[in-house]
């Protein structure tokens, strides 16, 4: 089984939807994360969270919320989706830093595509 | 101003070649620098870090980073159509955790 485990893995909704995505890890780590990746952009961080009581804002967050129910359990939340919300969306997790060496791996799940049309 | 830079080719090589992928940056800040390999319909993972300038090598991949130039390189040697796969340079400042800035992640395919 996957470490970082995403569901759904593809969804097509419509405009103006409500759109949850979930992720689940078997990692034990603190850190989980929520990134939005699109052609010619690369992969933008949305939302991320060092432990459970810990919610923070990322790069593009507008239009985006989040819920951390556990260690183990990040969803991220489309209120009212619209068509450039169509990505791909990966959540990873990491460690806490032990030195430097941890501050830059990231696990990812395989990715949840959606299509808002 | 993107922050990180990065061709996203594609790029087509035959089995054998060198193959050079290149970042740059624009923020001195940034400490840790990192790529990350993504095969089709996969996550990315962690492919090799460094800390500091100069080259570190693993294996037949050898990464490079000038930061007087803000300038990040992977090298590929003998590259294999295992390798094909997209290629994000990703960089952070210090104790950002996972935070990470992506480049656009350049699309390389080996040809046998």
């Amino acid at each position: 089984d996957a470490d970082v485990t995403q569901t759904p893995r593809n969804r097509i909704t419509k405009t103006g939807k409500r759109i949850m995505l979930e992720c689940s890890q078997t990692k034990g780590h603190d850190r989980m994360y929520w990134y939005r990746q699109d052609p010619g952009l690369g992969l933008r961080l949305i939302y991320y969270s060092f432990d459970v009581k810990d919610i923070n804002k990322g790069e593009i967050s507008d239009g985006y919320s989040v819920s951390r129910q556990a260690q183990a359990k990040f969803s991220l939340s489309l209120e009212s989706a619209i068509p450039n919300q169509t990505a791909l969306y990966f959540c990873a997790t990491s460690p806490r830093p032990s030195g430097w060496i941890g501050t830059g791996e990231l696990f990812f799940g395989e990715g949840s595509r959606l299509t808002v049309l | 101003q993107k922050e990180v830079e990065q061709d996203p080719g594609p790029l087509s090589v035959p089995e054998g070649a060198i193959v050079s992928l290149n970042c740059t940056y624009s923020n001195s800040a940034f400490q840790y620098f990192m790529w990350y390999r993504q095969y089709s319909r996969k996550g990315p993972e962690l492919l090799m870090y460094t800390y500091s300038s100069g080259n570190k090598e693993d294996g037949r991949f050898t990464a490079q980073v000038d930061k007087s130039s803000k300038y990040i390189s992977l090298f590929i040697r003998d590259s294999q159509p295992s390798d094909s796969a997209t290629y994000l340079c990703a960089l952070s400042h210090y104790n950002q955790g996972g935070k990470l800035i992506f480049g656009q992640g350049t699309e390389l395919s080996v040809k046998p």
